[in-house]
């Protein structure tokens, strides 16, 4: 397997565009996560999935942050509008279900996002 | 709700020195652990987890860490370091009666220095 796959690797914007980060899980995995990484707050968890429905998006910052998982291979993170403050990078992750909280989580490469 | 805390936000060594990362966890009945290390420029991957039995677990790249119940901590070692362990370590825990999502601490970068 490929592992988690994401798309684009470096993204540079400007204020106020929209930005679309790209997720594709592992195959066969139920379980996916998305997460955002800045030197001030760490690892932050922004949402998840369980077969591709929504479970918790209390970690996303703002209604200006949507995520979608319209099928078990794909997923994207939004932002509209960006701002400068949305500058990280972005990990998508995934795992399969297994015994509950035994699982371990697949990283992406993840997607270094600058925005201007 | 559950917590980690790594205590040191930056740990330098020698090569060859030993190390010792450090993490603890807030209390609850059953528990499991992992570290997980990230290199520049990349995602997150698994060095070892825990999940029950032996307290003392072995990962790759010659780490292990032990879980302690009573200090409520799961400090990651290595004998000898090298430079290529140069990287930023997590600790995470999950809860076997919560959401089974893991909440990670805020990681340790490990530097090696020739």
């Amino acid at each position: 397997d490929a592992g988690v796959i994401q798309s684009p690797r470096h993204e540079v914007t400007e204020m106020g565009q929209e930005v679309t980060l790209r997720c594709k899980p592992i195959s066969g995995h139920d379980y996916l996560f998305w997460y955002r990484q800045t030197m001030m707050r760490g690892l932050e968890l922004l949402i998840y999935f369980n077969n591709n429905v929504p479970i918790d998006d209390s970690g996303m910052p703002e209604d200006r942050f949507s995520a979608k998982m319209p099928n078990a291979s794909f997923s994207t993170l939004k932002i509209q509008p960006s701002e400068p403050r949305d500058s990280a990078v972005y990990f998508c992750a995934s795992s399969s279900t297994g015994r509950g909280g035994t699982d371990t989580q697949y990283f992406g490469p993840g997607t270094r996002l600058t925005v201007l | 709700a559950q917590s980690v805390t790594q205590l040191d936000s930056q740990v330098p060594v020698f090569e060859e020195a030993p190390v010792e990362l450090r993490c603890n966890y807030s209390s609850s009945v059953s528990v499991y652990l992992f570290w997980y290390v990230q290199y520049p420029n990349q995602g997150l991957q698994l060095l070892l987890k825990y999940l029950s039995g032996s307290t003392l677990v072995k990962g790759i790249n010659g780490f292990e860490a032990e879980f302690n119940k009573s200090q409520t901590s799961f400090h990651l070692r290595k004998p000898s370091v090298h430079i290529s362990d140069t990287a930023e370590y997590f600790c995470a825990v999950s809860y076997s009666g919560g959401s089974y999502i893991p909440t990670f601490g805020r990681g340790t970068s490990l530097i090696v220095h020739p």
